[in-house]
């Protein structure tokens, strides 16, 4: 039931870009993104909805593909505050209830 | 600047005793949760409230802990007796009365560790 991240570890250097992807074995109601840097809690990035809302910060982009359960998490000119580990959460009905994925470790180089 | 508050931030304790980890959701806030994270099982759900109730506890085991709100500015997990493969960092998070975007907004963490 935990959905599935990939790649497991990425490493940019400044201004380079990255996807990240999160795959459900379930249908899905929402995907939530959160960014959580080394010995600090996880932090809201970006939630999308079923039917195409979203909600989240103006430098990051997301899709979500309802018929694939998939989404991915778009990281553009990439800067190092990005660096971090990511995480999807799942959400199967509208029930605030998350189910995190695997995580994505992101290291940005000057 | 709302947060959500968590104490202790760090605890050791011996195997057999009781622990108690305290968290203040944001005020406005009516919904909680509490969240286990290990490096083998990842960010886990153990429980969560909305409007002080427990919807869902299902990833708790149930032997051993039990989660409480007493009030809508206090939730309490608790561990008796703690064993050493309960050592994680607890998160406490908090989110707004339901709407389209149900965010949540995390706690600092309390880091235990059972010897």
């Amino acid at each position: 039931q935990q959905p599935v991240q990939s790649p497991q570890a990425v490493i940019l250097r400044e201004g380079e870009d990255a996807v990240i992807n999160c795959s459900s074995s379930k249908a899905l109601y929402s995907v939530h993104w959160y960014r959580q840097k080394h010995g600090e809690a996880p932090v809201f990035l970006m939630i999308l909805l079923k039917g195409g809302e979203q909600k989240g910060h103006e430098k990051i982009s997301a899709s979500f593909n309802e018929k694939k359960q998939q989404s991915s998490l778009y990281l553009t000119a990439s800067q190092l505050s990005y660096s971090g580990t990511y995480f999807c959460g799942t959400e199967l009905g509208n029930t605030d209830k998350l189910i995190f994925g695997t995580g994505t470790r992101l290291q940005v180089f000057p | 600047d709302a947060r959500v508050t968590q104490t202790p931030r760090d605890k050791v304790t011996e195997m057999g005793q009781e622990v108690t980890m305290r968290c203040q959701p944001i005020l406005g806030h009516n919904t909680v949760f509490w969240y286990r994270q290990t490096m083998m099982q990842g960010l886990e759900l153990l429980a969560y409230f909305r409007n002080r109730a427990p919807l869902d506890d299902s990833g708790m085991p149930k032997d051993r802990f039990s989660a409480e709100m007493p009030d809508a500015t206090l939730a309490t997990l608790k561990i008796q007796p703690s064993e050493p493969r309960d050592s994680a960092v607890y998160f406490c998070a908090s989110g707004p009365p339901t709407g389209a975007y149900n965010e949540q907004f995390f706690g600092p963490g309390t880091r235990l560790t059972v010897l």
